[in-house]
């Protein structure tokens, strides 16, 4: 079965480093979304990224964030100078009216 | 108000017992989706709905397009069966997944 593939499964950073974490979504899928779980809350939309620009973004994806597909497979999320506040689960998801997710990545900013 | 609600919010099941989870929502949708979060973090799809109703095995997920609402049922729940169960819309147009905030289901042996 297909599926959608996240690294790093679990990052560790100084605050005010900058972080990409990577997504190979499903190669025929044409919908690509990141979304982000800060530790006992609920799931929360980032952005999503459709014929390779943004769709649509949540408030939270604000000028910190930006997303990319740089070679046709990889879709990343870049976050530039991490807060704590940005420690959470960041999942990647690729379909449209079926979503496959990834494991995630955890970040952790200290 | 949050466009999905979810109810309960926690839940706690003898094993064996008929389990429902409801959803609700107020935006308009091309689909909705039920996912299971286990406490690893990961996240599976159950079933994605437009319309009418799906089985799986054990689980049921049935959605009423005018009333704006989806239940997600478990019979003969089980220890395996505790996660985080979550609702989540997708608008209409494929742009933006809104989530609800999670059930908590605890099946007890």
């Amino acid at each position: 079965e297909p599926e959608v593939t996240q690294t790093p499964s679990h990052q560790v950073t100084q605050m005010g480093q900058e972080v990409i974490l990577r997504c190979v979504p499903i190669s025929n899928h044409l919908y690509f979304y990141w979304y982000r779980q800060i530790l006992g809350q609920k799931v929360e939309f980032l952005v999503s990224f459709y014929n390779n620009e943004i769709s649509e973004k949540s408030e939270i994806f604000d000028d910190q964030f930006s997303v990319e597909r740089p070679d046709g497979s990889n879709f990343t999320l870049k976050i530039r100078s991490t807060k704590l506040e940005d420690s959470a689960m960041y999942f990647c998801a690729s379909g449209g009216a079926q979503l496959f997710f990834g494991e995630g990545s955890r970040l952790t900013v200290l | 108000k949050n466009e999905v609600e979810q109810s309960p919010q926690n839940l706690t099941a003898q094993e064996g017992e008929f389990i429902t989870i409801n959803c609700s929502y107020s935006v308009g949708i091309s689909a909705l989706h039920w996912l299971q979060q286990h406490p690893g973090g990961g996240i599976v799809s159950l079933f994605m709905l437009s319309s009418g109703k799906k089985k799986h095995g054990r689980l049921i997920a049935t959605i009423n397009i005018q009333e704006k609402h989806s239940s997600l049922h478990i019979t003969a729940s089980h220890p395996r069966d505790s996660a985080v169960y979550i609702c989540a819309v997708m608008k209409t147009s494929y742009d933006k997944v809104i989530f609800g905030p999670g059930t908590s289901l605890s099946v007890i042996p």
